[in-house]
């Protein structure tokens, strides 16, 4: 079974800290991804990677930066946490962009920035 | 842009009967594939059914069935026999073929099957 981790399941904040959200995939996934859900809002995509060391913007972008050394790792980094970001945030990992691969997803981490 | 609707925030059905959960899409694409996916409470968020938009025939997966109707950009979601385990958030979404597996979400429908 394709397992998805993510570091923390929840995590508090301050604001201005840098926060490091990591994820891990074990199936040799080329795509990872990152969301962050909010109510009523449903998933929207931060950035994406379809590659070591490629990452794309994806929505919303802005106040997020995103690090993959590793294939099976894609970091998400809040530089200067802020309370708007407060949210449950999504890693997801797909096999190929070339079709309609089926998405993976980890458990989310809850973060709350106070 | 590619965006996606549901309209329905909350639903609930009884044990056992059949519910349809709506969703809309809009797009200028023609090649696309459509997804739903179920977020149990505290749980991780799992693919129910995959739609290829140059299939014609409707998606089944045991219980969930979709209404695929591509002229009007909608596709539902039908379960059958609603069993207590299917209570979660559910999200509909889309795919552009040749965006990089980018999948764009709707806002979710909140499901509680009740005994």
């Amino acid at each position: 079974d394709v397992k998805v981790t993510q570091s923390s399941r929840y995590l508090v904040k301050r604001t201005g800290e840098k926060v490091f959200l990591e994820c891990v995939q074990d199936m040799d996934h080329e795509n990872m991804f990152w969301y962050r859900q909010d109510p009523g809002l449903g998933l929207r995509l931060i950035y994406f990677s379809y590659d070591v060391k490629m990452k794309e913007k994806g929505d919303i972008p802005e106040g997020y930066s995103v690090s993959r050394e590793k294939k099976e790792r894609f970091s998400l980094i809040l530089e200067s946490a802020s309370t708007n970001q407060t949210s449950m945030y999504l890693c997801a990992s797909s096999l190929s962009s070339g079709r309609a691969s089926e998405q993976f997803f980890g458990p989310g981490t809850r973060l709350t920035v106070l | 842009a590619q965006t996606v609707t549901q309209s329905q925030p909350e639903m609930s059905v009884q044990e056992a009967e059949t519910v349809t959960l709506s969703c809309t899409y809009d797009t200028s694409e023609n090649n696309y594939y459509l997804f739903w996916y179920k977020q149990p409470p505290s749980r991780q968020m799992i693919l129910v059914i995959r739609q290829e938009a140059y299939k014609q025939q409707n998606a089944t997966e045991n219980r969930f069935s979709v209404n695929f109707q591509k002229a009007a950009k909608s596709f539902s979601l039908k379960i059958s026999d609603s069993q207590l385990g299917d209570t979660a958030m559910y999200f509909c979404a889309f795919m552009n073929q040749n965006q990089g597996g980018k999948l764009i979400f709707g806002q979710g429908t909140e499901l509680s099957v009740k005994p």
